[in-house]
């Protein structure tokens, strides 16, 4: 099965900052990565899809890059709503395997 | 609008079976677009991708749990399903039902509310 290791795996930040979230699977899965967000105690919301893809509806303060064989999410302008646990997924290979998860946690 | 609802049992004893059932409304679970699956995740942990299901039944499985699991559909009912076997304290968990919209992916853009799960005796 693909690991997928993000990076860091706890994040510290205050309203209007920017942030960065690394996801590095163990081998190549194309472009075929996504990005959830989880609010406590609610279900996953996926904000992005196959690596760059914004989701309808979500705000364009997120964005989805990739770089090589490692992908980034980006959050501009951190918002108190943006509090919450960031997971990669990818759908290359079955499994399908999220990575650990990052939280970003109001400084 | 789409959505999707867990329903079940909350508390199982060990070595037992566990039958979850999600229900679609807003989509059509015969659609050969769409993909259904079956996530989970242990209290304060990640998650964990468990299986998906195509209208046409075929379904694809996590190792880790390949032996033990059956994702089913029921086209009629608009509904589809998650069989557990042998069930133990590992296997509490919040366990979700999901789409994907793209047959064959796993990027999952409607999902249900959960439901959690305990195995105990």
């Amino acid at each position: 099965a693909i690991q997928m290791t993000q990076s860091p795996s706890y994040l510290s930040a205050s309203v209007g900052d920017r942030v960065t979230i690394s996801c590095r699977p163990s081998q190549d899965v194309g472009n075929k990565l996504g990005w959830y967000q989880q609010s406590a105690g609610k279900a996953p919301k996926l904000l992005i899809s196959n690596a760059s893809f914004l989701q309808s509806g979500v705000s364009p303060r997120f964005s989805g890059s990739k770089s090589g064989t490692d992908f980034t999410l980006t959050i501009n302008s951190l918002q108190p709503e943006d509090f919450a646990t960031y997971y990669c997924l990818q759908d290359s290979n079955y499994p399908f395997t999220f990575g650990p998860g990052t939280t970003v946690d109001i400084k | 609008q789409l959505l999707l609802q867990e329903s079940g049992p909350g508390l199982v004893k060990p070595s037992e079976t566990l039958s979850l059932t999600c229900t679609v409304s807003g989509a059509s679970t015969s659609s050969s677009g769409d993909f259904w699956g079956w996530i989970r995740q242990p209290p304060g942990k990640g998650l964990e991708w468990i299986g998906n299901v195509y209208f046409s039944g075929n379904a694809y499985y996590n190792p880790s749990v390949k032996s033990r699991v059956t994702i089913s559909v029921d086209t009629s009912k608009n509904q589809f399903s998650l069989r557990l076997t042998s069930l133990t304290a590992t296997d509490t968990a919040i366990y979700y039902c999901a789409r994907a919209p793209v047959a064959g992916r796993g990027y999952y853009d409607y999902w249900g509310q959960g439901i959690l799960v305990t195995v105990s005796s």
